[in-house]
């Protein structure tokens, strides 16, 4: 079993839809959470970043995480066709060991105009 | 506005040759990582470093040997490829644990297909 599992998708919605993206994992020692966002050809860039459990808004977009579940979620409000791209959530036990980062396979995400 | 690069973006080689594949960054970023990108699995650590002449492996190292003998550069080369090494890889940067956000910061990958 993954430690961190992600519906690959793909997933198609039309503009001005409410996109849920989620993940789940197995390793409860996991704290941080990350959201990147991969253009096509283009190299991960990070897009949201959280602390233990709750929520965190920025724009659009809301990331959540419910460590009692072992699930993190990211919404993107009145999704707009640049949002299309891949997005991986990523995990890390703490901010000490650079090498624990864990990915998701990541959800590709196309908005239609 | 340089950043992170990686050369070369593309490259095809046959089983048994030799690949380096470079990676330069100009933030002075203490870590760097060498990422693998695979359908189903994601990214896969197989190398990082904390510093020069400091690395160690990651998930996916087998087939794979790294250096840093300057804090900016940190090549990556399989020594005989194999099919089985056909990937897009990330190199990555991130500033070191004090200031650590859980950010990397990646090139935008050299694509890799051995026959």
């Amino acid at each position: 079993q993954k430690e961190v599992e992600q519906d690959p998708g793909p997933l198609s919605v039309p503009e001005g839809a409410i996109v849920s993206l989620n993940c789940t994992y197995s390793n409860s020692a996991f704290q941080y959470f990350m959201w990147y966002r991969q253009y096509s050809r283009k190299g991960p860039e990070l897009l949201m970043y959280t602390y233990s459990s709750g929520n965190k808004e920025d724009g659009r977009f809301t990331a959540q995480v419910d460590k009692s579940s072992k699930y993190i979620s990211l919404f993107i409000r009145d999704s707009q066709p640049s949002d299309s791209a891949t997005y991986l959530c990523a995990m890390r036990r703490n901010i000490y060991n650079n090498n624990d980062m864990r990915f998701g396979a990541g959800t590709r995400l196309t908005v239609k105009p | 506005d340089a950043g992170i690069t990686q050369s070369p973006r593309y490259k095809i080689t046959e089983t048994g040759r030799q690949v380096t594949l470079m990676c330069h960054q100009t933030w002075s970023h203490s870590y760097m990582f060498w990422y693998r990108q695979d359908l189903g699995h994601g990214l896969r650590l197989i190398y990082y470093s904390a510093a020069a002449d400091i690395t160690d492996k990651g998930e996916v190292p087998d087939g794979y040997v790294v250096s840093r003998s300057k804090t900016e550069n940190f090549p990556l080369t399989l020594e005989s490829a194999t099919r089985s090494q056909t990937s897009v890889y990330f190199c990555a940067s991130s500033e070191g644990a004090a200031l650590n956000t859980g950010e990397l910061f990646f090139g935008e990958g050299s694509r890799l297909t051995v026959l």
